[in-house]
């Protein structure tokens, strides 16, 4: 989605390195969710955040959200194997009335052990 | 509680012909999502049900239909297959308002030849 653009494309750490993905959106955010996918799996809700400055963490993975910047950054710190796999972000747009989620095309994740 | 279920997980069918799929959202979650993912287009919204009604569309053609059981259990619906139908559905279930927190199923792998 053009909407919404994740950076890295993909990228590939070393076991125990941090890393960040950006998602930044060309409209103004409401709620930002971020997701993991297996290939060709379903996806994994991880965090959902609606509040500008909000910041919140599951296990070794943190994510916040600037409302003025556009942004939300998902950190993963000392990665595992087990991290690995696609991570997408998705965001609520102010123009539907109901559950209608457009997703940036997602960041590819390798962990190298 | 159980998570959303698809099925089939796979189908494999031929240009011209129709397929439906099934999608039961977790229990009490009144919406139901369809997403189509495919490598070029990424995770793109179909629509979505909410009390049987269709409360959303994505930018797809009339071939894809859908519709809402009383019991919130959904079917998507594609006519007349093409190939580029190839693609992993996914459906995702919400409770149906705000904030819209979406839990998604492992979705059907569906190959048009």
């Amino acid at each position: 989605s053009q909407e919404l653009e994740q950076s890295p494309q993909s990228l590939i750490v070393q076991e125990g390195k941090n890393l960040t993905i950006n998602c930044t959106s060309s409209k103004t955010l409401y709620g930002l969710y971020w997701y993991k996918q297996k290939y060709g799996e379903g996806l994994i809700f991880l965090m959902m955040l609606q509040k500008g400055g909000e910041e919140k963490s599951h296990e070794k993975i943190t994510a916040k959200l600037d409302e003025k910047k556009q942004q939300s950054s998902l950190h993963i710190t000392a990665s595992q194997p087990s991290h690995a796999g696609i991570y997408l972000c998705g965001a609520d747009f102010w123009y539907n009335a109901g559950n209608m989620l457009t997703f940036g095309g997602g960041t590819r994740l390798m962990v190298k052990p | 509680k159980a998570g959303v279920t698809q099925t089939p997980r796979y189908l494999i069918k031929t240009r011209g012909q129709q397929v439906t799929l099934s999608c039961s959202p977790i229990s009490g979650h009144r919406s139901v999502s369809w997403y189509q993912q495919t490598p070029g287009q990424g995770l793109q919204f179909l629509f979505e049900y909410f009390s049987e009604t269709q409360r959303n569309k994505g930018n797809f053609p009339g071939r894809f239909s859908g519709r809402q059981f009383s019991n919130s259990r959904s079917e998507m619906n594609v006519s007349t297959l093409e190939l580029g139908d190839s693609a992993l559905y996914l459906c995702a279930s919400s409770l149906g308002g705000l904030p819209y927190e979406q839990y998604f199923g492992p979705g059907t792998r569906l190959t048009v030849t």
